[in-house]
């Protein structure tokens, strides 16, 4: 079964600072999916990124970078010279059995990390 | 292009009653269509997951049923709230058979059950 562990509850830190957000998943898939979504105050779910698993590559978008590594199962999330905007509750999630059952079965979330960003 | 709506953004209803929510996509045909609850705090739980008309497929024993009339619309529904349902519900959809170009997420529906 699939399993996405974000170990961060909440981290808070000074506006201008770096910040890592860290998501660890389980699966016995070959192909599989991972995703980064960011929830605002608001509620709704704004998608950041989507990366395949044959796909190592880290990727920039300007103060966002993600760093996947297979062999530690790990697709981390920086913020780089965070800000006040930032603030927010990141989701990293799953979507696998793309052979096995078809990947209509929806995405595995980990439970969240609260980023809080001071002025 | 492709638009996802939910409603209403807010409920407050009492332990008992019955409870329609309903989302709608617009700009595509044959999605696949998602409800997820989260409670406060807790990270996002699938409830029930659509691949057609009238298919549905439940992801935990619950209070609450979902039902789709029509190939974009998906209705999450309940005879009698308990306390427990209160939560923030959010519908989503995907191309279906084409889930790896991602899950879009309607704007939620914040329940409270009183």
């Amino acid at each position: 079964a699939q399993k996405v562990t974000q170990a961060q509850t909440e981290i808070s830190v000074v506006e201008k600072e770096d910040v890592t957000l860290d998501c660890v998943y389980e699966t016995r898939d070959t192909t599989y999916y991972l995703f980064w979504y960011k929830q605002p105050p608001s509620g709704e779910l704004v998608f950041l990124i989507r990366r395949n698993s044959f796909d190592e590559q880290n990727e920039i978008s300007g103060r966002y970078s993600w760093n996947f590594q297979k062999s530690t199962s790990s697709f981390n999330f920086t913020i780089t010279a965070s800000q006040v905007v930032d603030s927010a509750v990141y989701f990293c999630a799953l979507s696998d059995s793309f052979y096995s059952g078809g990947g209509a079965d929806g995405l595995t979330f980990g439970k969240g990390t609260h980023l809080i960003i001071q002025p | 292009s492709q638009t996802i709506h939910q409603w209403p953004a807010t409920l407050v209803q009492p332990v008992g009653s019955p409870l329609s929510l309903e989302c709608t996509v617009e700009g595509t045909s044959n999605p696949n269509l998602y409800w997820y609850r989260q409670a406060a705090g807790r990270g996002l739980q699938l409830l029930f997951y659509s691949v057609g008309i009238g298919q549905i497929s439940s992801e935990v024993p619950q209070n609450l049923s979902a039902s789709r009339p029509q190939d974009r619309q998906f209705i999450l529904s309940s005879k009698k709230l308990l306390l427990s349902d209160s939560g923030f519900y959010l519908c989503a959809w995907t191309r279906r058979g084409h889930q790896e170009s991602g899950y879009t997420f309607g704007s939620g529906t914040r329940l409270t059950v009183v």
